[in-house]
């Protein structure tokens, strides 16, 4: 099993919706989450970040981390054409490397 | 500023080739890390330094040898490529500190990928 899961997709959605992207885990001692976006041919680029559990938003992004239930979720109000991209969520326990473990990522499609 | 650069961009080895991929930073970084990205696994870990002179192992370690001669400079060797190596690979670097909660500002940032196949 791996440590964290997200539904691949793709995820099809019409311009203007609420997308809804999660992540589940099951390493318990994580306390950092983050959101990155990869547009395709293109490296990672760093969207969100949360320390422990609750709430941060950012403009139409927000983020949100359940430690208890081991559940992350980004939303995105009203979703543009640009917001096309994989979107991977990735965490990690505060140690000295910082490396970061990822899900397999979720491909949204944002129709005009 | 170029931030992260990886050379080369895509290249074709056949089983057995060895070949280098370098990884570049121009933030003075100390922290700098390989991953290998293939579908549906996400991102997995090669290798990591955490400055200059010293290297350790990630997740998928083997068949892949780093150096990290230079602060800015970070190295992923193949010495018998496999088909198996075929993938994406990703470099990045960030901040180190001893300040847990600075991590938020100090997020990985990462090169633009190179895409070795290996027949």
């Amino acid at each position: 099993q791996k440590e964290v899961e997200q539904d691949p997709g793709p995820l099809s959605v019409p311009e203007g919706a609420i997308v809804s992207l999660n992540c589940t885990y099951s390493n318990s001692a994580f306390q950092y989450f983050m959101w990155y976006r990869q547009y395709s041919r293109k490296g990672p680029e760093l969207l969100m970040y949360t320390y422990s559990s609750g709430n941060k938003e950012d403009g139409r992004f927000t983020a949100q981390v359940d430690k208890s239930s081991k559940y992350i979720s980004l939303f995105i109000r009203d979703s543009q054409p640009s917001d096309s991209a994989t979107y991977l969520c990735a965490m990690t326990v505060d140690t000295g490397r910082r490396a970061l473990t990822f899900g397999s990522g979720t491909r949204l499609q944002v129709q005009p | 500023n170029a931030g992260v650069t990886q050379t080369p961009k895509f290249r074709v080895l056949k089983t057995g080739q060895s070949m280098t991929l370098l990884c570049a930073q121009d933030m003075n970084h100390e922290y700098m890390y390989w991953y290998r990205q293939d579908p549906g696994m996400g991102l997995r870990l090669i290798h990591y330094s955490v400055g200059e002179g010293t290297t350790a192992k990630g997740e998928v370690p083997d068949g892949y040898n780093v150096s990290r001669l230079k602060k800015q400079n970070f190295l992923l060797g193949l010495e018998s490529a496999a088909p198996s190596q075929t993938s994406v690979y990703f470099c990045a670097s960030s901040y180190s500190t001893g300040e847990v909660r600075a991590f938020s500002n100090q997020p990985q940032h990462f090169g633009d990928g190179t895409r070795l196949s290996i027949l």
